[in-house]
């Protein structure tokens, strides 16, 4: 079993739809990083949380430590949000990245 | 735009061969860290730099090896290529590396590396 854990690993939306994606991990983190990878291969960091809840533009991340899950909210989606969206954690005091297997997400017009 | 950049964008070479991927971090950033991925295997951690030491290992085989220059760039070094090393290989840096807290990283665009 991995370690981080997507779900689903394939999402096919409308436009305008609300998407969430989730997360789950199985060990003990620092914090939780979301990234985004378009089909051209490069990859953002989108947001990086240990606690709560961020927001950036139509994006929302939200993360719970005691439930060892994240989710990665999009809202108003649009067909420029499709992509390949990872989560990766940070163990303990480490910095060493482990990943999901990502969430591939295509929107359509 | 990360500030991270990588050279080779694209990489085409034979089994046997060894090639070198460069990486240089953001202005200001100490650590550099390596990652593969490949269709199978997907994103995997192979070593992390920090100020010139190495400070973690992953999932690196011993064909590989890196290092970080004084002037922070870093290098992969990868030999006797073999078609299943044939991934995009990312590096990724970022302020700190060391210590109890965690600093977000920022990656480069990529190096393609194919052998055929």
């Amino acid at each position: 079993k991995n370690e981080v854990e997507q779900s689903p690993q394939n999402l096919t939306a409308q436009e305008g739809e609300f998407i969430t994606i989730n997360c789950s991990y199985s060990v003990g983190i620092s914090a939780l990083h979301w990234l985004q990878q378009h089909p051209g291969g490069g990859i953002v960091s989108l947001f990086m949380l240990s606690s709560g809840k961020k927001k950036h533009g139509r994006l929302i991340a939200t993360i719970n430590i005691q439930e060892k899950h994240s989710s990665l909210h999009i809202t108003a989606s649009h067909p420029r949000d499709s992509a390949v969206y990872i989560c990766a954690v940070i163990l303990g005091f480490s910095q060493k990245l482990v990943f999901g297997q990502g969430a591939r997400l295509t929107i359509n017009p | 735009d990360s500030g991270v950049t990588q050279t080779p964008k694209h990489l085409i070479t034979a089994t046997g061969q060894r090639v070198t991927l460069r990486c240089s971090p953001r202005s200001g950033d100490l650590s550099v860290y390596w990652y593969q991925q490949s269709l199978d295997q997907g994103l995997q951690f192979l070593i992390q730099y920090y100020n010139g030491e190495e400070r973690a290992k992953g999932n690196i085989l011993e064909r590989f090896s890196a290092q970080q220059f004084p002037d922070l760039h870093s290098e992969l070094n990868l030999s006797s290529l073999e078609l299943g090393d044939s991934a995009l290989y990312f590096c990724a840096s970022s302020v700190g590396g060391a210590g109890v807290s965690y600093n977000e990283q920022f990656f480069g665009p990529g190096t393609r590396l194919t052998v055929l």
